[in-house]
């Protein structure tokens, strides 16, 4: 299998303060993760590419200090929102290629985050 | 640029009946398309992929789609559908220029009654 976690699935926070969410694969490396945020109703936005030992490519519009992306390991990446507002309430979703010619791309189950 | 299209916000469909779910796309060179299904407050779950040779591709759950090179499409289709089909489905294409990232559909609603 290949399977993605996410951690925490769910999280409040005042507004002001930082949160990070974790993404590891469970029993693969992924050189390669894919941060995505999702709004009520809509598709899926990509973020910012995470790639092990590197910095993150971020996609335009996306503000890298205040979302600060960390790939320290094969099976993890870090995603840090930085000074939340209630605008970054949002359901984040982390994604890991495996590698090989699948092309397939794995996600994690989400994080709803909630700034209050 | 590349992009991919689902025409419908949502299908609704009755339970044993056959259901279909539209996509179309727009690239430059051989796609690289999937089918992703999302329940709610969920992840996404791989459902197929079409990365080349048969049309006609055969995924998870009874699901199958069939990419058309001609009419640019990849309906994802189902001979019986079930109540639990009833999700958030998207289509994507696989971003060749980045390092595989996957541009998505803004999904259909599926919803199959009893």
């Amino acid at each position: 299998g290949a399977v993605v976690s996410q951690h925490p699935s769910r999280v409040i926070c005042k507004s002001g303060t930082s949160v990070k969410i974790e993404c590891r694969s469970l029993d693969f490396q992924a050189t390669t993760m894919f941060w995505y945020r999702q709004f009520p109703k809509q598709s899926l936005m990509l973020m910012a590419t995470s790639n092990e030992g590197s910095k993150a490519t971020y996609e335009q519009g996306v503000e890298k200090d205040k979302f600060l992306i960390n790939h320290a390991s094969l099976t993890l990446s870090t995603l840090t929102v930085t000074s939340a507002h209630p605008e970054d309430s949002s359901f984040y979703i982390c994604s890991a290629n495996k590698g090989g010619s699948t092309y397939e791309q794995y996600f994690g189950p989400g994080t709803r985050l909630t700034v209050t | 640029a590349q992009s991919v299209a689902q025409p419908e916000d949502q299908v609704n469909v009755a339970e044993g009946n056959p259901l279909t779910v539209k996509c179309t796309y727009s690239v430059s060179g051989n796609p690289y398309l999937f089918w992703y299904v999302q329940y709610p407050n969920r992840g996404l779950q791989f459902l197929l992929k079409y990365i080349t040779g048969d049309n006609l591709v055969k995924g998870s759950y009874g699901f199958e789609a069939e990419f058309n090179k001609s009419q640019t499409s990849f309906h994802l289709k189902k001979p019986s559908a079930l109540v639990s089909d009833s999700a958030l489905y998207f289509c994507a294409v696989r971003d060749r220029g980045s390092q595989g990232n996957l541009i998505f559909g803004k999904g259909t609603k599926l919803s199959v009654k009893p």
